[in-house]
């Protein structure tokens, strides 16, 4: 069964930083691109960062370029987001995915809270 | 940007009956667009990809149709666990992968 599992969400203060991880079970991580999706409190959902097999190409929406990085372990199969400089509006669920052209299947999510 | 519009906002429905959600995109995306539903406290789940194939596991009362800037997702007699949010999204144009704002499927 394929799964995922976020963990590292919490709450930060305005400026601050957290990193994010994902496990991967079930499947050959090292054959999929990779993808963090984010969903703010009651609002819709949001791409935020897509990592090729080997880590080689990343994508990121605009809002978060120079502020998140996603990388992945495949040894350790794992993928990560470094979110530095947060901000209040970064306030969200954040969910990895796998992509195989589309976002399937997804981890249960975790929150991310940005308050002081 | 692509921007996708989802119609209606909220859909009252009863079990049993048919359920069409719509989905409008600012340009062309061809095939390539999806739907996801989700519930309330769980992720999203993948239902259609490709305008019209069914993911994985997914009942045949779900379906999917359209091409180009008009999408129709059909849910052709109402079960009680299929209330919930429906997204769809687009990746033919990417960076970025935009989703629609959401349909609430709501029991009447």
């Amino acid at each position: 069964e394929v799964q995922l599992v976020e963990s590292g969400g919490g709450l930060v203060q305005p400026g601050g930083s957290l990193r994010l991880s994902c496990a991967a079970s079930g499947f050959t991580f090292s054959s999929y691109w990779m993808s963090w999706v984010r969903q703010a409190p009651g609002k819709g959902l949001e791409w935020v960062a897509n990592i090729k097999q080997d880590g080689s190409d990343k994508y990121y929406v605009d809002s978060v370029k120079g502020r998140f990085t996603i990388s992945r372990d495949n040894a350790k199969n794992s993928l990560y987001l470094q979110m530095n400089s947060l901000r209040a509006e970064d306030t969200a669920v954040y969910y990895c995915a796998r992509y195989w052209n589309w976002f399937d299947p997804w981890g249960q999510g975790t929150l991310v809270t940005v308050s002081s | 940007e692509i921007v996708l519009t989802q119609s209606p906002a909220t859909l009252s429905l009863s079990p049993g009956e048919r359920a069409t959600l719509s989905c409008r995109a600012s340009q062309s995306v061809s095939s390539y667009l999806a739907w996801y539903q989700q519930k309330p406290g769980q992720a999203p789940r993948l239902l259609i990809f490709d305008a019209s194939n069914r993911a994985t596991g997914i009942p045949a009362r779900f379906s999917g149709s359209g091409s180009g800037t008009d999408f129709t997702l059909t849910i052709s007699s109402l079960e009680p666990e299929d209330f919930a949010v429906y997204y769809c999204q687009q990746r033919s144009n990417w960076p970025p992968y935009t989703f629609g704002q959401g349909t609430k499927l709501e029991i009447k």
